[in-house]
């Protein structure tokens, strides 16, 4: 069973330029959340979608924005990027999405890691 | 805001010492789960306790949620390198179950 591809692995962008990034989820897994991972604010989420609907925010500016495809597939994209969006970007996907007390068992990707010159 | 502190942040031991990491928030969280995270890689989660009081064991780890959901432990005994990570606490708020707070990260470094 094939896990969480994120795509491109690595990247490279300059200030004001933007970006798009890639996940495709396991098979099945209607779910999929983004996370942002730096090492002086740890990792913070960014968005959910389920069912190509964001379901939950984080508290990021208007230029991180995300979607999600009718296979689950999803993308995020930042735009006018800042030195400060240099982080590993992650994505991780589940079955379902609990509305219940309970926790979804997220499988992550091995991220995105983008470097902002 | 809910945060969630670990402690310690770094810690390097000897292969075959137990250790304990500490995830404490003032905020009560309906769900607490532990990832282990290795270099390029993303974290796998380990467990997911979700009641007060809760103990799941997991082979040499064994992990607690606090009576009043508000703090957890690992306790890792006899360790081994292959326990070497980064080790995150991630608090779940009831109905939004994939909006997870992570701790701030303990880094273990197990050596022969």
């Amino acid at each position: 069973k094939a896990g969480v591809t994120q795509t491109p692995r690595y990247l490279i962008k300059t200030r004001g330029q933007q970006v798009t990034l890639s996940c495709s989820p396991i098979s099945g897994h209607r779910s999929v959340s983004w996370y942002q991972q730096t090492p002086g604010q740890g990792l913070q989420f960014l968005f959910e979608y389920f069912s190509e609907t964001q379901r939950n925010k984080g508290n990021f500016p208007g230029r991180f924005s995300g979607r999600q495809f009718s296979n689950s597939r999803s993308e995020m994209n930042v735009s006018t990027l800042e030195l400060g969006d240099s982080a590993l970007y992650l994505c991780a996907s589940s079955l379902t999405r609990s509305t219940g007390s309970g926790a979804n068992v997220l499988t992550f990707g091995a991220g995105s890691r983008l470097t902002v010159l | 805001t809910q945060l969630l502190e670990q402690s310690p942040q770094f810690l390097s031991i000897q292969e075959g010492e137990n250790l304990t990491v500490y995830c404490n928030s003032s905020s009560v969280f309906s769900s607490l789960q532990w990832y282990r995270q290795e270099p390029g890689e993303g974290p796998v989660l380990l467990v997911t306790v979700v009641t007060g009081g809760e103990v799941k064991k997991l082979k040499r780890l064994t992990f607690q949620f606090g009576d009043a959901r508000k703090d957890s432990s690992l306790h890792i005994t006899a360790a081994q390198p292959g326990d070497t990570g980064l080790y995150l606490c991630a608090g779940g708020a009831a109905g939004t179950a994939s909006k997870l707070t992570f701790g701030t990260g303990t880094r273990l470094q197990v050596t022969l």
